[in-house]
């Protein structure tokens, strides 16, 4: 079985400063990780993805992740935010050769002016 | 959103109709895939198709149905027998490569809404 929690619901930070939103993920096998940010009566948007190799990956929109296997976690960050990051942002991950991706509970982020 | 569609993007239903949800895509992409999104619940898998004329139930299937007659479609039908069906529906589709699933790209959604 796989899963992925993402703990916290609601995120605020001030526009300029880094935000950080948590991903930790339990699968079997290698693990392949994906962000993706959903804006009101939208679909998700592809943010980024952990397949293989560096362990800082890098996305669109300025955002970056950084995949820490000890930790099994893949934490989204951002070095200074901008009003319009603020959304709802989605972590999912697929386990070895799972069939599907398993998708986490999502976490609103809030930039403030 | 890609080259994924959805329609329409607001359906209104009375309770004991059946309704089908439209999803198209223009990506050649082999595998496709319904969730339904609630409120502070996330994403649910109602459904997947990885080939043609074949598909399997996901973690909510009760009271749904798909269809995969050609690769780029793959409507839902939501049935009476779906005990809460208002929420917000998503399409997506992936490529398949050595059997397995990569990122997914979404359509914008269908609102459905039961009275």
């Amino acid at each position: 079985a796989q899963s992925v929690a993402q703990p916290e619901d609601q995120v605020n930070v001030a526009e300029g400063n880094p935000l950080t939103v948590k991903c930790t993920y339990s699968v079997s096998g290698n693990p392949y990780l994906f962000w993706y940010v959903q804006y009101p009566n939208r679909g998700l948007q592809f943010l980024l993805k952990y397949i293989t190799g560096d362990n800082l990956v890098k996305g669109s929109y300025g955002f970056e992740a950084e995949f820490n296997k000890s930790q099994t976690s893949f934490h989204l960050k951002k070095p200074s935010a901008l009003v319009s990051d603020s959304a709802l942002y989605f972590c999912a991950v697929r386990g070895g050769s799972a069939r599907q991706l398993t998708f986490g509970s999502g976490t609103q982020l809030t930039v403030l002016p | 959103d890609g080259g994924i569609t959805q329609s329409p993007k607001y359906l209104f239903r009375k309770e004991g109709q059946n309704v089908t949800l439209s999803c198209e895509q223009n990506l050649n992409h082999d595998a496709m895939y319904w969730y339904r999104q609630d409120p502070g619940q996330g994403l649910r898998l109602i459904y997947y198709s990885q080939i043609v004329n074949d598909f399997q139930k996901g973690d909510i299937a009760e009271g749904y149905s798909v269809s995969r007659e050609k690769k780029e479609s793959f409507p839902l039908t939501v049935t009476s027998a779906q005990k809460n069906p208002t929420a917000f529906y998503l399409c997506a589709s992936s490529i398949v490569s050595a059997g397995l699933v990569y990122e997914q790209y979404f359509g914008p959604g269908t609102r459905l809404t039961v009275t």
